[in-house]
Formats: structure tokens, sequence, C-alpha cells
């Protein structure tokens, strides 16, 4: 099955820099890549999302890239701002088949940004 | 705009005990996946439906049913409860299962004694 590992673990950064996430897959037949935000005893809020025959998507303040020949894809958080503090997390599954787009969840990253 | 709904939001049981877990999708979307988040982690699906029909299946133990009702609702039903399944509880819904945009409700809490 798919596996897909997340880093860092935890982000600490200065209100107004960049923040970035990282993640690695291992199924070369997925091709939809979310991400998504967790506050404190909250459900994930989906905040931007890529597929596969897209290598870059950007809205507003956040921006994800797709490396699809590496099996790789990554969150940017520019003009980061305190509100931007919470637990994040990718994704990935695979449209279509049998999977019928069940995600497969990065371990998370505590992201913390400090005033 | 409307959004995944479940209840209860919170849950005491008992070892042994029964529980159900309710979803209610955003209106017009007939696929449900259900997640466990352990403390720490990220969630671990286990399993999904689409159409009232089962679509797929994770990790969820031989003591958890679900269903999807004719209004697109779904249960989670957990019987013989351990106190390893103290989690959160998240449903979440899409449009159709090629969509696979998935919004999540704010989950149930069961806390097992």
């Amino acid at each position: 099955g798919e596996n897909v590992e997340q880093h860092p673990s935890t982000l600490s950064v200065q209100e107004g820099d960049s923040a970035v996430i990282k993640c690695t897959y291992s199924d070369s037949a997925s091709n939809y890549f979310p991400w998504y935000k967790q506050e404190l005893g909250k459900g994930p809020q989906l905040i931007i999302d890529i597929r596969s025959n897209v290598g870059e998507k950007k809205d507003q303040r956040i921006a994800v890239t797709l490396n699809k020949t590496a099996k790789h894809f990554s969150l940017h958080i520019t003009e980061t701002q305190p509100e931007d503090s919470a637990v994040y997390f990718c994704a990935a599954s695979r449209a279509g088949g049998t999977s019928y787009g069940k995600l497969t969840f990065g371990q998370g990253t505590i992201l913390t940004v400090h005033p | 705009a409307a959004g995944v709904i479940q209840s209860p939001r919170h849950l005491i049981k008992e070892k042994r005990e029964t529980a159900t877990l309710k979803c209610y999708p955003i209106p017009r979307h007939d696929t449900v996946y259900w997640y466990q988040q352990g403390p720490g982690q990220d969630p671990q699906f286990l399993i999904s439906f689409y159409e009232k029909m089962q679509s797929d299946k994770g990790s969820i133990p031989d003591r958890f049913s679900a269903q999807q009702f004719s209004d697109y609702h779904s249960e989670l039903n957990m019987s013989s409860l351990e106190l390893g399944d103290s989690a959160l509880y998240f449903c979440a819904s899409s449009l159709d299962p090629m969509n696979t945009e998935a919004f999540f409700g704010q989950g149930t809490r069961l806390t097992v004694v």
C-alpha cells in the first residue's frame, strides 16, 4: 500500500518568514495530493491540493509543488502569521480503480509561528 | 456553507460496551470515509462508502462495522470496546470517489474507560 513520509515533524518560524514542509510517497499510481491544516480539537481542513498532471499550484500565501519523478511534494507558506500555527498533514490518494480516493496521511508537522 | 456533521462530539464508554457514531455528509456528497486518529497520530483510514455500498476497507477491526443509509448518512458501530479504541473518529465526505476532495467533520472524541 501507499506510504507517505513527512518532514519536519516540528517547525518553528518567526512571523513573516516562510515555512516549507516536505512529503514523499511510495505509490507511483497516486495522483491526488491534498494538504490539511488541523487545529486543536478540530477536524482536518483542506487548504490546498494538487493533482498529478500539475507541477505547481498557488493560492495566495500558500503554494504546493509536485515532482512526480522523485515522488515528492511540498507545501510552501509565505509571510507566515501566528494564526498559521497548527498541525499540517500531507496526504496522497489514487482516484479511480478500487481505491475510491482513500487518503494516506503523512505523520504531520507542528508549525509554530512566533509573533 | 454546509459542512460534514458528526454526532456526538464527545462520547465516554466503558470497556466492552457498544458505541454508535453518526456522520451526515455535505449535501449532494455520496461518498463517505471514516478515519481514526490516535493522540499525536495522523488519521488512519477505516472504511468508505459510495452510493450506499462499501467501496474500500482499511485497518478497521472486526468489532467495528459501518453502513451508509439511503439519505447518505453513515454510522460507525463499535462493539466490545477496548481502551485502545479511545481516539478521535473523523468522517469525511466527497462529491464522488473520483472527485477526491474530501471534507472532514469536527470529529467524535471517544473515550473508553
